[in-house]
Order: C-alpha cells, then sequence, then structure tokens
C-alpha cells in the first residue's frame, strides 16, 4: 500500500532531550516536507526536500533540523526540545516539487514538558 | 501566494449535496486552486485542484467562476466519513508549499 509513516505517533519527553521523528514514504517521491499543527495557527510549513540532499527551510524552521540522504526518508530532529514545540506534526510527500497532489502522514503528536 | 476566505462551519444532511464556498479575490494568474480535507486531527487529504475549468472527480466537483475570484467544492452525496475540516488553498505550482488557511468544518448529520 502506498502511504507515508511516521514514528512515534506519540511522544512525551522532557526539554533539551534530543529527539527525532521519523518520516518514509513507499512511492519513490522526490519531494517532502513537514508541517506542524497548532489551534489557532494551522499547519506551517517547518523544513521542506525537494530531492536526496536538497532541503530547505519553510516558514517556521527555528529549532528543527531534517537531513535527506535517502529518498525514502526524512527525519525531523529536535536537538534541545523546548515546550513551545508541543504540536501535532505531520510529514508530506508528492512525486515531485509542485505536483498537485500531496501525501501525508498520520501525524505525530509531541509533548514537551 | 493568494488568501482564502472560506466559512467557519456548515451542516449538511447525510445523503444531500454539500456546497462548500471559497472566497480568492486576489487570486492570480497562474495560481491553482487547491482543496484538502482533514478528518479529525488525521493527516490532511488531497480532494481536487483546479485552474480555469471545472473539475470533477470521483471525490468531488469543484466549480470555479469565470473570473476566477471564487470556487465552490461539491460533495454530490454527503457521508457521515465527509465530516471533516476543508481547505480551500490557492497557490502556484512552484515550491510544493500548501498554505493552510483555517478552512471549514463540515458536519454531515443523519
Amino acid at each position: 500500500e502506498a502511504q507515508v509513516t511516521q514514528n512515534p505517533r506519540y511522544l512525551i519527553t522532557v526539554t533539551g532531550k534530543k529527539l527525532t521523528v521519523t518520516c518514509s514514504q513507499n512511492m519513490n517521491h522526490e519531494y517532502m516536507s513537514w508541517y506542524r499543527q497548532d489551534p489557532g495557527l494551522g499547519l506551517r510549513q517547518i523544513y521542506y526536500s525537494m530531492n536526496v540532499e536538497a532541503t530547505d527551510k519553510g516558514d517556521v524552521p527555528e529549532g528543527y533540523k531534517v537531513s535527506r540522504k535517502e529518498k525514502r526518508n526524512f527525519p525531523l530532529i529536535l536537538e534541545s526540545p523546548s515546550p513551545n514545540q508541543t504540536s501535532l506534526y505531520f510529514c508530506a510527500s508528492s512525486p515531485w516539487t509542485g505536483a498537485y497532489e500531496q501525501y501525508f502522514g498520520p501525524g505525530t503528536r509531541l509533548t514537551v514538558t | 501566494d493568494a488568501k482564502t476566505t472560506q466559512p467557519p462551519s456548515m451542516d449538511c444532511a447525510e445523503g444531500r449535496a454539500a456546497n462548500l464556498p471559497c472566497n480568492h479575490s486576489t487570486i492570480s494568474g497562474n495560481e491553482y486552486v487547491y482543496w484538502y480535507r482533514q478528518i479529525h486531527s488525521q493527516g490532511p487529504q488531497y480532494i481536487i485542484h483546479g485552474l480555469k475549468n471545472n473539475e470533477t472527480n470521483e471525490m468531488a466537483s469543484l466549480i470555479i467562476t469565470e473570473d476566477r475570484k471564487s470556487s465552490t467544492l461539491i460533495l454530490p452525496h454527503a457521508t457521515l466519513r465527509d465530516t471533516a475540516v476543508y481547505y480551500c488553498i490557492v497557490s502556484t505550482d512552484s515550491w510544493g508549499k500548501l498554505q493552510f488557511g483555517a478552512g471549514t468544518q463540515v458536519v454531515v448529520t443523519p
């Protein structure tokens, strides 16, 4: 089944403890991105990647890192999480940059205490 | 990218057509209209997109006015599983970023 998977789905952690949220797609898509969703603010793009080894900042990149070493994987790294990074995170992919349809993962609910 | 205006909420009876309006009066010539929906904190799901012409697929129809300043998403026979937040997005296809607004909360009732 064609899909975008994220792990973990739920995570509670403490301030400053490094964490990684994984994202993987099995559709051979070139484009991948990360969004966060907060009440009243909607979904906002954090980082995106147009292909392997090509990443760039979205609207809210502060406090996050990404890497794209393989086409299928696009992990989101929080080096020193803070409470304001408590949010619902979505990974998305599409066949190429600007393709009409983007496929979203199921989401990762992160709580930083 | 152009901004969109959608009603915050609407109800629809099961089995009836749901007509979701979207205003995008500042849309430019190379911007597409996209519709996505999000069912209760799940990942958003693509529904349909269009540039000028009306479009139809297995999920919905998209009607874009001739001046392209507004559009309507039509769910022809709403079911309870169509209860979701529906987002109208206007964007060029250049960088892949989707600018989600507040959307319309659609509740389909039996």
